[in-house]
């Protein structure tokens, strides 16, 4: 069960795109469509924002999107907000009925 | 509304017991999963358990295997998280997730904070 790996930091400019690569393995990313994506403020819950590796839930904006490629699922942000600003974390399915995160990454908007 | 609140945190001497608690609301308990998840200090999310609807399957992190058990009290809309044998880095915020469609955290409580310390 070790924790997807995620770049600890990415930074953009206000409409800016930016890009969070997620990598694991065939037991999890690379085996099952169930790669999602959550983005946490300091202090409060995390919040889905990328389900089923491309689709967002209603109220997510379209600027948001995910995508994946063998072992490695993406989530892309374009027209990078100020409000962007925040920690993103992927999950992931895995073949022992268990789930896994990465470790997150923190989205700076310079 | 939809709601999760946890409660039962606190701090806590290595080689303790606690439990944690979360209330559901707003939803038909009966028809989800339920997930514990954890966040220590400045740190990523791990996730911790789930518990199958009906309460009959559990799976755990390796990290706490063996010393945590996940329950659930379906006539209550009540999910718990028995922790023994504590360690200090089981120091976190405990969340407690719905399992949604596709596998998915689709609800997240506010979280309780654990702190295991002498």
């Amino acid at each position: 069960q070790s924790a997807l790996t995620q770049p600890a930091s990415v930074s953009g400019s206000p409409g800016q795109s930016i890009t969070i690569s997620c990598s694991g393995t065939s037991s999890d990313v690379g085996g099952y469509k169930y790669v999602s994506w959550y983005q946490q403020y300091p202090g409060k819950a995390p919040k889905l924002i990328i389900y089923v590796v491309s689709n967002r839930p209603s109220g997510v904006p379209d600027r948001f999107s995910g995508s994946k490629s063998g072992n490695t699922a993406s989530l892309t942000i374009t027209g990078l907000k100020a409000e962007d600003e925040a920690d993103y974390f992927c999950s992931s399915y895995t073949s022992t009925n268990t789930w896994v995160f990465g470790g997150g990454t923190k989205v700076t908007v310079l | 509304q939809v709601q999760l609140v946890e409660s039962g945190g606190g701090v806590v001497q290595p080689g303790r017991s606690l439990r944690l608690s979360c209330a559901a609301s707003g939803f038909t308990f009966t028809s989800h999963g339920m997930h514990w998840v954890r966040q220590a200090p400045g740190k990523g999310l791990e996730w911790v358990a789930v518990i199958w609807y009906d309460g009959s399957n559990k799976y755990y992190a390796d990290s706490v295997k063996g010393r945590f058990t996940i329950s659930r009290d379906n006539y209550n809309n009540m999910l718990y998280l028995q922790m023994n044998s504590l360690r200090p880095e089981d120091t976190a915020v405990y969340y407690c997730a719905r399992w949604g469609d596709e596998k998915i955290f689709d609800v997240w409580g506010r979280g309780t904070l654990v702190t295991v310390s002498s």
